[in-house]
């Protein structure tokens, strides 16, 4: 089990530029979710796919972020001109699909940007 | 839609002493319910979960949580901490109909030798 796999770990930007961040899921994994984490706060949604389907956008996610999962595997997460208040853990989360019983996210160790 | 408030920011306690995390949620739907773990430079953790049945539910680490629908709580224990358990912990609540999972702002347990 190779778990959740975000890359890069860093990035620091500045302020104007575009970002991708990539994340691999568990291979057998058809839920893909990205979260943001700002320091002392909790993660908040940002997006969910089931398979390529993007299913849900959270209204965080302004127009300067989009999300990819083009073959339903991998996904992307860009952020265009990016600000300031970018600046956060972007955690990437992934988990079966499995009927009626909900299954637990397993989360990657997160991309943290900086924007300066 | 769900929230969850976790009462305590910051919880400092000396090693083998018990502790409890609290952790309220609202909701107008039923739930299932979660608390993570987030060690330092680490992503979270699942520590444990509560979908139905009993509500008392174990977890790993020796880490324990009842689940109480009158109060609406889902307060974590454990029995005797060690430094190890030095970390974030994040309560956690989605609706039993989609997964639309929330988080508390966490609370930072700091075990002292």
């Amino acid at each position: 089990d190779t778990g959740v796999s975000q890359d890069p770990r860093h990035k620091i930007t500045k302020r104007g530029q575009n970002v991708t961040f990539r994340c691999d899921p568990i291979s057998e994994h058809n839920r893909l979710y990205w979260y943001r984490q700002t320091l002392g706060q909790g993660p908040e949604f940002l997006t969910y796919f089931q398979n390529e389907a993007q299913l849900e956008k959270s209204r965080l996610l302004s127009d300067r972020f989009s999300a990819e999962r083009p073959k339903g595997s991998f996904s992307t997460l860009e952020i265009q001109r990016t600000e300031q208040g970018d600046s956060a853990m972007y955690l990437c989360a992934s988990s079966p699909s499995t009927g009626t019983d909900l299954s637990p996210l397993h989360f990657g160790n997160g991309t943290r940007l900086t924007v300066t | 839609a769900q929230s969850v408030t976790q009462l305590d920011s910051q919880v400092p306690v000396f090693e083998e002493a018990p502790v409890e995390l609290r952790c309220n949620y609202s909701s107008s739907v039923s739930v299932y319910l979660f608390w993570y773990v987030q060690y330092p430079n680490q992503g979270l953790q699942l520590l444990l979960k509560y979908l139905s049945g009993s509500t008392l539910v174990k977890g790993i680490n020796g880490f324990e949580a009842e689940f109480n629908k009158s109060q609406t709580s889902f307060h974590l224990r454990k029995p005797s901490v060690h430094i190890s358990d030095t970390a974030e912990y994040f309560c956690a609540v989605t609706p039993r109909v989609r997964n639309d999972m929330r988080f508390g702002a966490g609370t930072r347990l700091t075990v002292k030798p």
